[in-house]
């Protein structure tokens, strides 16, 4: 069964430094979305892509966070730098459609096993 | 607005059927999901229904909906261990983005 690659599954920093995570989606999947969840909430979206163009980036501290899908199919997403703040569940997820498309079930989103990222 | 809201904890012994509830705020979602989300993992989709529906029934999963309400609820029947986990429900209006709940841990104890 297909499924969306992510990784590193854990990554301790210090506050301050860069970090990346890294994503593939499910192949011929063309939206790919970025999600941040604290210990104790529910996903948010931080980006979201359609192909390679984002389409929706506007949870995203732009001053530190940045995303790039440049041939549309995986993806990398970096802090730099990194804060206390930022310890959270990083989550990759793709659908078939997305933003303005067709699919059933209003275009499913199938999420990875997710980074866990400790800002110290 | 957008705010989906659960109940934090629910607790039952195996066998039992699980209820747990969620309420939604946009009256323009079209698809309403059920997720789960088993410690340290990803998010497994488990359902999800259509707003024109009232029941969906799959396996010993049941999704009623409320729209006059915006009430969610999804019922387990016959729960096992294995089903210990947070349970996520989520709301799509129209072809926005998905907003989830703070989700409901269920544990279950045999």
């Amino acid at each position: 069964e297909a499924e969306v690659a992510q990784s590193p599954r854990y990554k301790i920093t210090e506050k301050s430094q860069a970090v990346a995570f890294w994503c593939d989606p499910i192949s011929g999947h063309a939206t790919l979305y970025w999600y941040r969840q604290i210990l104790g909430q529910g996903p948010e979206l931080l980006v979201q892509f359609q192909d390679e163009s984002v389409v929706d980036d506007s949870q995203l501290p732009k001053d530190r966070f940045s995303a790039e899908r440049l041939k549309g199919v995986d993806s990398t997403l970096k802090i730099q730098p990194a804060e206390l703040g930022d310890s959270a569940m990083y989550l990759c997820a793709s659908s078939l459609a997305g933003f303005g498309g067709p699919g059933g079930g209003g275009d499913i989103q199938y999420f990875g096993a997710g980074t866990r990222l400790s800002v110290l | 607005g957008e705010d989906v809201e659960q109940s934090l904890f629910l607790s039952v012994r195996e066998g039992d059927s699980s209820v747990i509830n969620c309420t939604y705020t946009d009256s323009s979602s079209t698809y309403l999901y059920w997720y789960k989300q088993e410690p340290g993992a990803g998010l497994q989709l488990l359902t999800y229904i259509f707003s024109n529906m009232d029941m969906k029934q799959d396996q010993r999963l049941t999704v009623l909906l409320n729209k006059k309400d915006k009430h969610l609820s999804l019922r387990i029947a016959d729960t096992q261990t294995g089903d210990s986990a947070i349970y996520f429900c989520a709301e799509k209006p129209g072809f926005q983005k998905l907003v989830f709940g703070t989700g409901t841990r269920l544990l279950v104890s045999p």
